[in-house]
C-alpha cells in the first residue's frame, strides 16, 4: 500500500507555538498533498509538494519532502486556536488518480 | 475561489433504502471522485470518474454503488440498498487533471449519511 501515515496521532500546544506533523509513505511518489479537516467538516487542501521539490511555503505553513526517507513534514508556525483540526497527508496510489490518506494528526491549539 | 458543492449535507435513511448523493464539481475540472470517511476512521477512496466512465474503483465500491454524470454539471453517487455500515461522511472531489500528475484534488464539505 502507498498509504501515508502521520505522526504524532495527536498534538496539543499553546497558541503561538509551532506545530510539526510528520508523514511517512511506503513507495515512490511524484507528489504529496496535505489537507486540513475541522471536526465533522470537509477536507481543505493546504499544499501540494512535488517529488522534485524539497520545501514549500504557504503563509504560516511550511512543508518539506524527503524522498530518500519517504517522509514529509508540515510545520505550522505561530499557531492559533483556529488551527485546531486534523491534518492529513495524501499520496497518489500507483499510476492512478486515487489518493490514499493516513490516519491524520489531531492538533489542538490551546488559547 | 471555486469550490466543490455537495447536497444534502446530512441524510438519514432506513436500511435497505436507496440514497443519491449529489455533487457539483469545480466547473473546469475533468476528473471526479467519491471518498468516504466512517466516523473516527481514515478517508477511503471509492471511485474516480473521467470522460463519462469509471477510471478506478476500490473494493468498497461494489455493485450497490453507482456513479453518474447526468448533465454537464452534476456528479452523483447512488447507493442502491443501504446497510448500517454505509453510515459515513461521503466526500465528492474534483481535479483539473490526473491525481497522479501533481494536480490538486479539491474536496467538498461532505454529505453525512446515517443509516438506521
Amino acid at each position: 500500500s502507498q498509504q501515508g501515515e502521520e505522526d504524532p496521532q495527536a498534538l496539543s500546544i499553546q497558541e503561538g507555538e509551532n506545530a510539526t506533523m510528520n508523514c511517512s509513505y511506503k513507495t515512490s511518489i511524484n507528489n504529496l498533498q496535505w489537507y486540513r479537516q475541522n471536526s465533522g467538516r470537509g477536507l481543505v487542501h493546504l499544499i501540494l509538494i512535488r517529488s522534485n521539490e524539497r520545501e514549500k511555503h504557504s503563509g504560516r505553513l511550511r512543508v518539506t519532502l524527503d524522498t530518500s526517507k519517504k517522509s514529509s513534514s508540515l510545520l505550522i508556525t505561530a499557531s492559533r486556536a483556529a488551527d485546531t483540526a486534523s491534518y492529513f497527508c495524501a499520496t497518489p496510489f500507483s499510476a492512478g488518480n486515487m489518493l490514499t490518506f493516513g490516519g491524520g494528526t489531531r492538533l489542538m491549539v490551546k488559547p | 475561489e471555486p469550490e466543490v458543492t455537495q447536497t444534502p449535507s446530512h441524510q438519514v435513511t432506513q436500511m435497505g433504502q436507496e440514497v443519491i448523493l449529489r455533487c457539483v464539481p469545480i466547473s473546469n475540472h475533468l476528473y471526479f471522485y467519491w471518498y468516504r470517511q466512517i466516523l473516527g476512521q481514515k478517508v477511503e477512496f471509492l471511485v474516480s470518474f473521467y470522460n463519462n466512465e469509471i477510471s478506478e474503483k476500490s473494493e468498497i465500491f461494489d455493485d450497490q454503488f453507482s456513479v453518474e454524470r447526468p448533465d454537464g454539471s452534476n456528479f452523483t453517487l447512488k447507493i442502491r440498498s443501504t446497510k448500517l455500515e454505509d453510515s459515513a461522511m461521503y466526500f465528492c472531489a474534483s481535479s483539473e487533471g490526473r491525481g497522479n500528475s501533481g494536480n490538486t484534488i479539491y474536496f467538498g464539505e461532505g454529505s453525512w449519511l446515517t443509516v438506521v
